[in-house]
């Protein structure tokens, strides 16, 4: 079955600090990763997925399939960035498909 | 850009009692929508699978009796919780899917907290 492992629930760095929000996977076929973003008092959001390879309010992720991770990167964390971080992935299965959650990871950027 | 829109946001309910939450896509259709369940501090839990014309997909350890899940509609999805008890309490969200396309975005309704007494 798969999973998706996120292993801090709470990351806290300053404003300005590189931050790393880490995801392991385990999945025996091609996954489809994503991030998705909670801000206080709004509804769960996308922010960017693998295959994208973009970057979205100066977030990346690379999908490394040799240790089987899609960390998220940000090289300079701001206030705003504060918010629930959740990675997915979703099985290659035809339409029927569904998104598997990680457990998250909180992000809090203090000044 | 999707807007999913979920009803009630809060609901408090006696035990034994039924509850109904609506889940709409407002401006796409979405032939298939899921509903999760988040206990406090934890993950989103998926439940099933609702499909627009067929049976919801509920995953395993999920009571079908007990959470029904009908989806009439390109754009409304319902999940009604019967019978509810103290521990049903708890975060229900809603999402939708863009399109077919089994990687396409999901978008999530804002969620339901349901007490249940």
């Amino acid at each position: 079955a798969q999973r998706v492992t996120q292993p801090e629930k709470l990351l806290s760095v300053f404003k300005g600090a590189p931050v790393e929000l880490k995801c392991n996977y385990s999945y025996s076929g091609s996954p489809e990763l994503f991030w998705y973003v909670q801000y206080s008092r709004q509804r769960l959001q996308l922010l960017l997925r693998h295959i994208s390879r973009e970057s979205i309010k100066g977030f990346t992720a690379d999908l490394n399939k040799g240790e089987t991770s899609f960390h998220l990167k940000k090289p300079f964390a701001q206030e705003e960035d504060s918010a629930m971080y959740y990675c997915a992935l979703t099985l290659r299965t035809g339409t029927a498909s569904k998104l598997t959650f990680g457990t998250g990871t909180r992000l809090q950027v203090t000044l | 850009g999707a807007v999913v829109s979920q009803h009630p946001s809060r609901v408090i309910c006696k035990s034994g009692t039924s509850v109904k939450i609506e889940c709409r896509s407002l401006d796409f259709q979405a032939t298939t929508m899921f509903w999760y369940r988040q206990f406090p501090k934890q993950s989103l839990m998926l439940m099933a699978t609702s499909n627009e014309g067929s049976k919801a997909t509920y995953e395993q350890g999920v009571e079908k009796d007990k959470f029904l899940i009908n989806h009439a509609s390109l754009t409304l999805s319902t999940l009604t919780v019967t019978s509810a008890h103290p521990e049903d309490s708890s975060f229900y969200i809603c999402s939708a899917r863009v399109g077919v396309v089994y990687n396409s975005p999901l978008h999530f309704g804002n969620g339901t907290r349901l007490t249940v007494t």
